[in-house]
């Protein structure tokens, strides 16, 4: 079946704007994580959702950041304001339960100029 | 703060020698610790698991909880293993497993 899709693959913004970056998870998977993967570091967590609410948020930077998954399927990062230092890849990945591998997908690069 | 420690950025070998690929962590109870990797335009993949102590196209790695270790071993490299490899471990807080992840180590191997 399909893998976990993120869209828009590359995102070029400027500064100051708002983006939305969106993920598709594998169909039926109830536990979705959002990472962000700076320049020559490993992933770092942002949001944790089990089905349609966010249960640990933890990892998100500050309140430009927000995200949801309102049916429990989809989800969207959403950023305000982006900064430059927003720029880096983000990562979905998707998992039948929390205890279950997590499947990733290819990540959207988002570059704020 | 739990941890994982790549110690090297980029490993660089020729085609048939032995490959480790270092991996450190915080000591928690019972870690459970993933490799995955990256070839290259490609997504991020779990490689292996220590729970399963499997095999993986000729990978293996111990859990080593004097040395907190969880090196990522294999005998003959082959040029198709150049890519870039995770340690990883979840933090867990209730059903949360978010990982935590290691820098990552560049793997080159030259013919």
């Amino acid at each position: 079946g399909a893998g976990v899709s993120q869209t828009p693959s590359n995102k070029v913004t400027e500064k100051g704007k708002y983006v939305e970056l969106r993920c598709d998870p594998i169909s039926g998977h109830t536990a979705l994580y959002w990472y962000r993967q700076s320049l020559g570091q490993g992933p770092e967590f942002l949001i944790y959702f089990q089905g349609t609410g966010a249960a640990d948020d933890s990892g998100l930077p500050n309140d430009r950041f927000f995200a949801v998954r309102p049916e429990g399927s989809v989800s969207t990062l959403k950023i305000q304001r982006t900064e430059r230092g927003d720029s880096a890849v983000y990562l979905c990945a998707s998992s039948l339960t929390s205890n279950y591998e997590q499947f990733f997908g290819p990540g959207t690069r988002l570059t704020v100029l | 703060a739990q941890r994982v420690t790549q110690p090297e950025k980029l490993l660089s070998v020729f085609k048939g020698a032995p490959v480790e690929l270092k991996c450190n962590y915080s000591y928690s109870g019972s870690p459970e610790l993933f490799w995955y990797v990256q070839y290259s335009r490609q997504r991020l993949q779990l490689l292996l698991r220590h729970i399963s102590r499997e095999s993986i196209k000729g990978f293996t790695a111990d859990l080593n909880k004097g040395e907190t270790s969880f090196h990522l071993k294999k005998p003959f490299a082959q040029e198709e293993d150049s890519a870039m490899y995770y340690c990883a471990r979840p933090f867990e807080a209730g059903n949360n497993r978010k990982l935590i992840w290691g820098l990552g180590t560049s793997l080159a191997v030259n013919p």
